[in-house]
């Protein structure tokens, strides 16, 4: 089953401008990780970040994490048009090795 | 980087027809596969969990029967849709954990096998 929403289901925006994409999930996890699917392809893995943290960086991307809410967003600054992809989460559940997607945001960056 | 290959990269066949689909872990020893359909702008579905030397484990509502999982060695895994029928075209993705990343979650994708069925 699908535990994640992710929203919104499209995003379009000019080249250099910043995304945000967020994500909601329903059980207590181990970890939430985000994935990028250019089209047709597999997936990539970008960043995970565990239930016992509240942010984490890498490169141009931030993801935070409210375990309260049950939420997680992804920013992704200074975009490219090279970003122009599907963006996945996905949730880890403790002792569990599967992950669970969330239906997936379409980025598009228009130059 | 772990690096998994699927194969075939896209196979069109007729309706009644078996189809094997290939993922392999290139540079690591997967004892974990898993196996996933996409249908078009949609998410990924979890199919089945691969356990080399073990049976798969199946997800609720998948037919065991229908898509048949072998997992023989430590870097192959084997998706066999038997019996394809138009409904099971769709884009069938593998993945692997890293046992070398113990404790960390990522999960290393194939690239896709899209199947058609007329």
């Amino acid at each position: 089953s699908q535990q994640g929403e992710e929203d919104p289901q499209a995003l379009s925006i000019q080249e250099g401008e910043n995304a945000t994409m967020n994500c909601s999930y329903k059980t207590s996890i181990n970890n939430l990780q985000w994935y990028r699917q250019n089209s047709g392809r597999g997936l990539v893995h970008l960043i995970l970040i565990r239930s016992n943290e509240r942010e984490k960086h890498s490169g141009r991307l931030r993801v935070t994490l409210d375990t309260s809410k049950k939420s997680s967003s992804l920013l992704i600054t200074a975009s490219r048009a090279a970003d122009t992809a599907s963006y996945f989460c996905a949730t880890q559940t403790q002792g569990a090795q599967k992950l669970v997607f969330g239906q997936g945001t379409r980025l598009t960056i228009n130059p | 980087g772990a690096v998994v290959s699927q194969h075939p990269s896209w196979v069109i066949c007729k309706s009644g027809t078996s189809v094997k689909i290939e993922c392999r872990s290139l540079d690591f020893q997967a004892t974990t596969m898993f196996w996933y359909r996409q249908f078009p702008k949609q998410s990924l579905m979890l199919m089945a969990t691969s356990n080399e030397g073990s049976k798969a484990t199946y997800e609720q509502g998948v037919e065991k029967d229908k898509f048949l999982i072998n997992h023989a060695s430590l870097t192959l895994s084997t998706l066999t849709v038997t019996s394809a029928h138009p409904e099971d075209s769709s884009f069938y993705i593998c993945s692997a954990r890293d046992p070398r990343l113990a404790g960390v979650g990522e999960q290393f994708f194939g690239p896709g096998t899209r199947l058609t069925v007329l």
